[in-house]
Order: structure tokens, then C-alpha cells, then sequence
């Protein structure tokens, strides 16, 4: 069963300290995308790439930190140098080639930072 | 610039009424066009898309948009609503710009009473 997975699905840190989210995708999609969702601002991108050992920073970088070592695995640093790191993060992946723009969907983490 | 723009944020209705979620877009060439859904504290999972072709598109859940070019719209409609389609919903534009890139709308809060 192809798909995104998340973890964790909640996630609580303590102001100052970085925190790592995970991202993995089985659906053999070359790019993959980081996405920030607070209330009323629909989702925002942070980061995105589109092959291995390749990332480029989105709308709203500032405070994190990618990596992509495998085409499966797209992990996300939120560090302590994000002001408002408390949010619901999306992990996506697509196609590159053919150009459709659909997205396919992780389920999320919640992040609290207090 | 481009843009999306869902003017209702919250919506209210009772079981069994017809629904009609507005979106409208600034692109300037043809559009690939997206909903989405998200149920709360869930990933977005995809409703239907518009790519080119039957402006009338059909989705998952008895959910259906029509794409007008004249009105930059593509509205996302339900002909009797179900307590399940509680949720939030999200119109996305496809636009170029060296990557699958993805623009949201702020979202649709929808309510459904029995």
C-alpha cells in the first residue's frame, strides 16, 4: 500500500531546542515538500526537492533545515532559530516529469513548542 | 501575482442542503486546478483536479467543480451534503515556476448540522 508517513503524529519540545520531523513516501516520487499550516493561512511551503542530495528553500525557510539523502526519506529540522516554530507540518511528494502539479499528502505532525 | 482566494472561511449548512464552496485564481495561462479535503488534525487528501478538457469535473465523495475560464472560478459542489463532509476545504492552482508549485487558498471551514 503505497503512501506518506509521518511521525510522530504529535510532537512537544521545549523552547531552544531543535527538533527533527520525519517524512518517508513508498510512492517512488522524485520530489518531495515541506509544507507549515497554521489557522486561517492555508499551508505554506518551506522547503522542497526534487531529486537526492538536492533541496531548495520555499516561502518560509528561515529556522529550518532539510536533508535528502534517500529518494524515500525527506526529514525536517525545525531549529531553535524559528521564532513561531508551533504549527501542523505536511510532508508531500509528487512526480517531476509530466507536469501535473498533484501532491500526494502525509497526515501530519503537530508540533508544540513551549 | 499569483494567487488563490477562497472568500468564505467559515460555512454553515444542515444535512441534505446543496453546497457550493467558492475559489477563484490569478494565473495568467491555463491553470491546473485542485480541491482538496482535510479532516481535522489529518493530512489533505484529493477531492478532484482540473487539468484541461470537460470543464465539469467529478470527484470523490459525489463532490464535482467547474472550471470557468471567463470568471477565474472553480467552484467545488455537492448536490445534497452529508455530516461526513464536515471538514476543511482547500482550492489549490498548479503553477509553473521550475517545479510542480502549488498554491493555496486559505481554506473553507465547513459545518454541517443534522
Amino acid at each position: 500500500d503505497g503512501g506518506i508517513t509521518q511521525s510522530p503524529k504529535y510532537l512537544f519540545r521545549k523552547e531552544g531546542q531543535n527538533v527533527t520531523l520525519s517524512c518517508e513516501q513508498n510512492l517512488n516520487h522524485d520530489a518531495m515538500y515541506w509544507y507549515r499550516q497554521d489557522p486561517g493561512q492555508g499551508l505554506r511551503l518551506i522547503y522542497y526537492s526534487q531529486i537526492v542530495n538536492d533541496f531548495q528553500k520555499g516561502d518560509i525557510a528561515e529556522g529550518y533545515s532539510v536533508s535528502r539523502e534517500k529518494k524515500e526519506s525527506f526529514p525536517l529540522t525545525v531549529t531553535s532559530a524559528q521564532k513561531n516554530p508551533t504549527a501542523f507540518y505536511l510532508c508531500a511528494s509528487s512526480i517531476v516529469t509530466g507536469g501535473n502539479h498533484e501532491q500526494y499528502f502525509g497526515p501530519g505532525t503537530r508540533l508544540t513548542v513551549t | 501575482a499569483q494567487s488563490v482566494t477562497q472568500p468564505d472561511i467559515h460555512i454553515t449548512v444542515s444535512e441534505g442542503v446543496s453546497l457550493e464552496l467558492r475559489c477563484n485564481y490569478s494565473y495568467g495561462a491555463t491553470p491546473y486546478l485542485f480541491w482538496y479535503v482535510q479532516s481535522p488534525g489529518q493530512g489533505l487528501q484529493l477531492l478532484l483536479k482540473y487539468f484541461s478538457g470537460d470543464t465539469l469535473v467529478q470527484g470523490i465523495k459525489g463532490f464535482e467543480a467547474e472550471f470557468k475560464r471567463s470568471q477565474s472560478s472553480f467552484n467545488l459542489r455537492k448536490p445534497s451534503v452529508h455530516w461526513s463532509d464536515a471538514a476543511e476545504y482547500f482550492c489549490a492552482v498548479g503553477v509553473s515556476g521550475g517545479y510542480n508549485k502549488l498554491i493555496f487558498g486559505a481554506g473553507t471551514r465547513l459545518a454541517v448540522h443534522p
